[in-house]
């Protein structure tokens, strides 16, 4: 079982579209981050988000935590063949090691 | 580049010949993580140095690897006898608070 888990697993769009991307757990946690990995690189830090309820923007991306800190969204405007990657939340919840969710890997076609 | 920075980028092995990995991290970071990611998969915990102290080791981290951070700065991860199940990506992190920097990784083959 996930500890934390992400939907969907894969999602194609057209580019211009908007698109929300999601992590759930049962677990409270201390911090989400959110990564994006592209096909042979690591992954790299978009954002940490540490307040419950806080949300940040990050150009045409905006992540949300959730009130109760147990899940948070991805959203984004206009997506751009650029924004093509496997999307990873990732974090420590009480009590326990830090660890990735599945992805979503996304498809923006041009 | 100041960037986690990782070698080689890939390696091609035959099975049970012995591999080793180096990650060098963010000069003033003091916590080193690795993590192995297999296909269509997030990456998952293998071990955490906090300066050259190796505080945590993953049940997946069997006795045919090892992770040395001799002064707190580089690390290596080898690993021993490879087999066909070690072929993965090998990612290095390196972090000060809360927030993981990740390295391009070493994508290794086992034959």
């Amino acid at each position: 079982t996930q500890l934390l888990e992400q939907s969907p697993q894969f999602l194609s769009i057209q580019e211009g579209e908007n698109l929300t991307v999601y992590c759930n757990s049962s677990s409270v946690f201390s911090s989400l981050q959110w990564y994006r990995q592209e096909p042979g690189e690591g992954p790299v830090l978009l954002v940490t988000v540490v307040t419950g309820g806080e949300v940040k923007k990050l150009k045409r991306l905006t992540f949300q935590f959730g009130d109760a800190r147990k899940d948070s969204s991805l959203h984004i405007t206009a997506a751009q063949p650029g924004d093509t990657g496997l999307y990873l939340c990732a974090g420590a919840a009480r009590g326990q090691n830090f660890v990735f969710g599945p992805g979503t890997r996304l498809s923006v076609l041009p | 580049d100041t960037g986690v920075s990782q070698n080689p980028r890939h390696k091609i092995t035959k099975r049970g010949q012995n591999v080793t990995f180096r990650c060098d991290p963010i000069s003033e970071h003091n916590r080193l993580y690795w993590y192995r990611q297999t296909l269509g998969q997030g990456p998952e915990f293998l071990t955490y140095f906090q300066n050259e102290a190796q505080l945590e080791k993953s049940r997946l981290l069997s006795d045919r690897f090892s992770a040395e951070r001799p002064k707190g700065s580089f690390s290596t991860l080898e690993i021993q006898r490879t087999e066909q199940g070690d072929s993965a990506m090998y990612l290095c992190a390196s972090s000060l608070g809360q927030s993981k920097y990740f390295g391009p990784g070493t994508r290794l083959t086992v034959t």
